[in-house]
């Protein structure tokens, strides 16, 4: 089907297990983005890329690896996952022209860890 | 880019139009305005966006003042299923559409 999608949608892990989210866009758009969301932080940018092999840091990159060795997948590791990266995670994508059109978001991957 | 000022929460009745208002004083030149909403536990969705004139979509209509200090969000006809968290972004041209989100305003549509 045509969108993003990320999966899996619920992850319960343990603390310092390596997790990977994935995230994939059938639009080809040029940006990707990961954000996290938690209460009373609103949604705060990880990572973000421009185009495959791209990718810089967002906000709170710490403990986090991403890569994009295509341009429609655009995965997010946690290496050791600890207990404070318990959160909702959303990618996103845009063409990022200057036409200044939308970011597309996922439906979301609800992690735990204990 | 400009930081945004919302209201935390505000309330509407179904049929009503809500207004949401955004403070963007420090705005520059080259700065859009843009409006992006939150359903409980699903992915923001974009609603409008624009630079200095009003805009109109199926959704919803933006009004920016003239000195593009403000701007309000209208939903003209509310209804339960705009029930959500409304963000207001101020943003460069390009970029790729990176966002920095606030604490936006969450709207309750009541019967």
């Amino acid at each position: 089907d045509a969108g993003i999608t990320q999966s899996p949608r619920y992850k319960i892990t343990e603390t310092g297990r390596q997790v990977t989210l994935m995230c994939h866009q059938t639009w080809s758009h040029s940006y990707m983005f990961w954000y996290r969301q938690d209460l009373g932080h609103g949604l705060r940018l990880i990572y973000y890329s421009a185009a495959a092999d791209i990718t810089d840091k967002g906000e709170v990159p710490d403990g986090y690896v991403v890569s994009r060795s295509k341009t429609e997948n655009f995965p997010l590791t946690l290496e050791s996952a600890t207990r404070s990266q318990t959160s909702v995670y959303f990618c996103a994508s845009s063409d990022g022209t200057e036409k200044n059109t939308e970011a597309f978001f996922g439906q979301g991957t609800r992690l735990t860890v204990v | 880019d400009a930081k945004t000022t919302q209201p935390p929460s505000m309330d509407c009745a179904e049929g009503r139009a809500a207004n949401l208002p955004c403070n963007h004083s420090t705005i520059s030149g080259n700065e859009y305005v843009y409006w992006y909403r939150q359903i409980h536990s699903q992915g923001p969705q974009y609603i409008i966006h624009g630079l200095k004139n009003n805009e109109t979509n199926e959704m919803a209509s933006l009004i920016i003042t003239e000195d593009r200090k403000s701007s309000t969000l209208i939903l003209p006809h509310a209804t339960l299923r705009d029930t959500a968290v409304y963000y207001c972004i101020v943003r460069r041209t390009g970029g790729g559409n990176k966002l920095t989100f606030g604490t936006g305003t969450q709207l309750k549509v009541e019967l």
